[in-house]
């Protein structure tokens, strides 16, 4: 079955502690993505991958970094989280000749 | 840079009246506009797009958008909601002339829509 799959789904965790939330796909897209999304906001995208190697920042990246290794996964790493980073999170894939994004189910992440 | 206005943030609606959920655009170039779905506690899933040719686009569970150029507008419509209908609603937009290799999604703020029994 072709998917998107975050871990974890949910996240409770205090101000300055490391975390990474991870995003893996199987259906070969190039393309990967990270979104925040915050009531009244939608999403908006933190950064961006169009391929293994090649990342680049998206409208709010600031207090997140990414890396992208290997074609199926797609890691958000927050180096030190602070509290206004409490949000939903997608990530999302496409291939690279597609207008159709693939979400995750999303990860809720509360920084305390 | 574009940017997108859904003008409703929640819509109530009757089980089996129509709705209408409105979404402007603004851009300096050329636009593909999309419309996903959001269920509770899942991901967004694509509902339909309008990429060219007809500017009336529907999707397989009986909703439409029409692209509509003067008035920069892509309002989504169904004659009749279900239950099942129930969900947040994103318009997006991005720079048609980017092309799919490089393109991004700018997403409106969401409307929720709540069909009610």
């Amino acid at each position: 079955e072709a998917q998107v799959t975050q871990n974890p789904r949910y996240l409770i965790t205090v101000t300055g502690k490391k975390l990474t939330v991870t995003c893996s796909q199987n259906m070969n897209h190039e393309y990967m993505s990270w979104y925040r999304q915050d009531p009244g906001l939608g999403l908006r995208q933190i950064y961006y991958s169009m391929n293994v190697e090649v990342t680049d920042k998206g409208d709010v990246p600031e207090g997140y970094k990414v890396s992208r290794k290997e074609k199926r996964n797609f890691p958000l790493i927050l180096e030190s989280p602070s509290p206004n980073q409490t949000s939903l999170y997608f990530c999302a894939t496409r291939l690279a000749d597609s207008y159709e994004q693939y979400f995750g189910p999303g990860t809720r992440l509360t920084v305390t | 840079a574009q940017s997108v206005t859904q003008l409703d943030s929640q819509v109530p609606v009757f089980e089996e009246a129509p709705v209408e959920l409105r979404c402007n655009y603004s851009s300096s170039v050329s636009v593909y506009l999309f419309w996903y779905v959001q269920y509770p506690n899942q991901g967004l899933q694509l509902l339909l797009k309008y990429l060219s040719g007809s500017t009336l686009v529907e999707s397989i569970n009986g909703f439409e958008a029409e692209f509509n150029k003067s008035q920069t507008s892509f309002h989504l419509r169904k004659p009749s909601v279900h239950i099942s209908d129930t969900a947040e609603y994103f318009c997006a937009v991005s720079d048609r002339n980017s092309g799919a290799g490089s393109y991004q999604l700018t997403f409106g703020k969401g409307t929720k829509l709540s069909v009610i029994p």
